[in-house]
């Protein structure tokens, strides 16, 4: 099943703030945050496992809320490269063949003006 | 690390005709590939996941005669759009799982634009 991204778009000034979230109706495993530049392939940003933890990468970091089933990706003092489609990708322990398999969410479009 | 590659980048054939798209992982193993495409302005939809030394496991609505898949090694996986009409026109994306780490973490290639004419 599908995640929900929220919000679909956002355009931002350079330096300014961003949270995109990632809903699941059913339980997850682990959450991964992706972005895509047009016509490229995403880029692995993070993982996060059940557990509610919260990571950090540079400028970049995300908390997972395991009860609530949602993950949230917040980026701070935006920069021009931050721009790109950002994915989430979330994955159900069913173990044997499921495992490793991830659904993706519509993706947020993410627009940064200098 | 981590790096996965895809040939070709972009590909344009003719109508009926049959196309190999490569994915390869590089620098580590992978048992589990998988394979997605995306329509312009969309999301990442899995096609099949690709397991080394067995059968592919495709979604629903994947058919399995016309996007045949073989993993032949753990660092190679391949796609073959057969009979490819414009309705295949896409990019497929191919994502590995690295065997040592025991996650569920995917690595992307590049793509491969198909235009089928």
């Amino acid at each position: 099943q599908q995640p929900v991204q929220s919000p679909q778009a956002v355009i931002l000034r350079e330096g300014e703030d961003a949270v995109i979230n990632c809903s699941s109706s059913k339980a997850l495993y682990s959450v991964h945050w992706y972005r895509q530049k047009h016509g490229e392939a995403p880029v692995f940003l993070m993982i996060l496992l059940k557990g509610g933890e919260q990571k950090g990468h540079e400028k970049i970091s995300a908390s997972f809320n395991e009860k609530k089933q949602q993950s949230s990706l917040y980026l701070t003092a935006s920069q021009l490269s931050y721009s790109g489609t950002y994915f989430c990708g979330t994955a159900f322990f069913a173990g044997g063949t499921s495992y490793g398999k991830l659904t993706f969410g519509q993706g947020t479009i993410l627009t940064v003006h200098p | 690390g981590a790096v996965v590659s895809q040939h070709p980048s972009w590909v344009i054939c003719k109508s009926g005709t049959s196309v190999k798209i490569e994915c390869r992982s590089l620098d580590f193993q992978a048992t589990t590939m998988f394979w997605y495409r995306q329509f312009p302005k969309q999301s990442l939809m899995l096609m099949a996941t690709s397991n080394e030394g067995s059968k592919a496991t495709y979604e629903q609505g994947v058919e399995k005669d016309k996007f045949l898949i073989n993993h032949a090694s753990l660092t190679l996986s391949t796609l073959t759009v057969t009979s490819a009409h414009p309705e295949d026109s896409s990019f497929y994306i191919c994502s590995a799982n690295p065997t040592h780490k025991n996650t569920d973490t995917q690595y992307f290639g590049p793509g491969t634009r198909l235009t089928v004419l």
